[in-house]
């Protein structure tokens, strides 16, 4: 079975400035690593993810990860926040065989002050 | 907008009664995976079919049933419903069946139990 650990339920941070959201995984068989962004009322948008190679992942929005295995970690960064981030990030792991759900966490409420 | 469409919006209804909701995913996804979303457990899966078979299982209760049609759309049971089931239904679907496929998400449909 796996886990994941967001540490922070909320983070405020002012505008302009960078950020981390933190994640933690646990797992006894390799997987494939997500974040997803909850806008206010809207589903849920896949922000990026890592499968395999590099460990620094790119996605959308000027967002970045870094898979770090002897970690169990794939924290999301981005160097330059915008109040459209304000939103709710969830980071997800699924294994990368046979059951493939998805398994959350109980994600980070990111504020952006202005 | 992630083209996977759920009906209703909003569902209000009273203990013990039973709803239906409806997920139509992205054209030529095969896989429909359903989540629950409460303030108590966060988001979780609940069950995934993939081409009409049932393809995998979550913590998903024996008072809740899905199924796939042939027209690949979905529907979501919910019999004898209690308060605790009060919450944000999402339908995911997937190209195909495996972890390394992107899951879009609907917008989801808040079930209000009185």
């Amino acid at each position: 079975a796996q886990s994941v650990t967001q540490l922070d339920s909320q983070v405020p941070v002012f505008e302009e400035a960078p950020v981390e959201l933190r994640c933690n995984y646990s797992s006894s068989v390799s997987v494939y690593l997500f974040w997803y962004v909850q806008y206010p009322n809207q589903g849920l948008q896949l922000l990026l993810k890592y499968l395999s190679g590099s460990t620094l992942v790119k996605g959308i929005n000027g967002f970045e990860a870094e898979f770090n295995k002897s970690q169990t970690s794939f924290h999301l960064r981005k160097p330059s926040v915008h109040i459209s981030d304000t939103a709710e990030y969830f980071c997800a792991v699924s294994p990368n065989f046979g059951n493939e759900k998805l398994t959350f966490g109980t994600g980070t409420r990111l504020t952006i002050i202005p | 907008d992630s083209g996977v469409t759920q009906t209703p919006k909003h569902l209000i209804t009273a203990t013990g009664q039973r709803v239906t909701l409806r997920c139509s995913p992205r054209s030529g996804d095969l896989s429909v995976y359903w989540y629950q979303q409460s303030l108590d457990q966060g988001l979780q899966f609940l069950i995934q079919y993939y081409n009409g078979e049932e393809r995998a299982k979550g913590n998903i209760l024996e008072r809740f049933s899905a199924q796939q049609f042939p027209d690949l759309h979905s529907e979501l049971n919910l019999s004898s419903l209690e308060l605790g089931d009060s919450a944000l239904y999402f339908c995911a679907s997937s190209v195909g069946t495996g972890g390394m496929y992107e899951q879009y998400f609907g917008p989801g449909t808040r079930l209000t139990v009185t």
